[in-house]
């Protein structure tokens, strides 16, 4: 069964920091991976995708790298604002199991001013 | 486009009560999606729909839940009777098919049962 870990549960920086966002899953046999934010009392926002045969994606400031073999993918924020304070959850796509999600449970970023 | 929309936004209820939770897809979506988020076990899913078919029912928790796709933009889940347990954020998101990239949330429906 697929089971999706993500370290650390929380994250306090000060701004400008740079930062890593762990994700780990037990079975490497998955379509693609997300990463998506969670603003408190919202819905998720997808950030990026990337599909099994990929290595990584970058949008702006996020760059989200993905090691099928060891069942790992890492989220980078550069150059962090307050802004990007949220929680962040990885989900994997697994093959054969049509558009299901499995997700971590997240990690709460919070960044200071 | 409006995204996905969701009603109520928030839902207390009576123990024993039945509750209808609503959603609406995004127009040419395919793929229609149950979420439920709790703080013990995270994000799961409940249940999706391909082409209003019911594809994986397998993380309905008990009889007592119930969805229903009655056409290609819209969706209910329905709990009878609530349960204090099942207390939780109800999310639904949509997707152009159970393959496709670009899953869009709805903001969730915050349910509690006193």
């Amino acid at each position: 069964k697929q089971e999706v870990t993500q370290i650390p549960a929380a994250l306090s920086v000060p701004e400008g920091e740079n930062l890593v966002l762990n994700c780990s899953f037990t079975d490497s046999a998955i379509y693609n991976l997300q990463w998506f934010r969670q603003d408190p009392g919202k819905g998720l926002t997808s950030l990026l995708l990337i599909q099994s045969s990929q290595r990584e994606q970058t949008s702006g400031r996020l760059n989200a790298s993905l090691d099928k073999s060891s069942g790992r993918s890492t989220l980078y924020i550069a150059a962090s604002q307050p802004g990007d304070s949220a929680t962040y959850l990885c989900a994997v796509r697994e093959h054969n199991q049509g558009g299901k999600l499995i997700f971590g449970q997240g990690t709460e970023l919070s960044v200071k001013p | 486009d409006a995204g996905v929309i969701q009603s109520p936004r928030h839902e207390v209820t009576e123990m024993g009560q039945e509750v209808t939770l609503r959603c609406k897809l995004i127009s040419g979506h395919n793929s229609l999606f149950w979420y439920r988020q709790t703080m013990m076990r995270g994000l799961e899913l409940l249940i999706y729909f391909n082409n209003n078919v019911p594809i994986d029912d397998s993380g309905m928790p008990e009889d007592r839940f119930s969805a229903k796709m009655p056409n290609a933009s819209f969706s209910t889940l329905k709990i009878q009777p609530s349960e204090p347990r099942d207390s939780a954020v109800y999310f639904c998101a949509s997707s152009p098919g159970d393959r496709a990239p670009g899953y869009t949330f709805g903001s969730g429906t915050r349910l509690t049962v006193v």
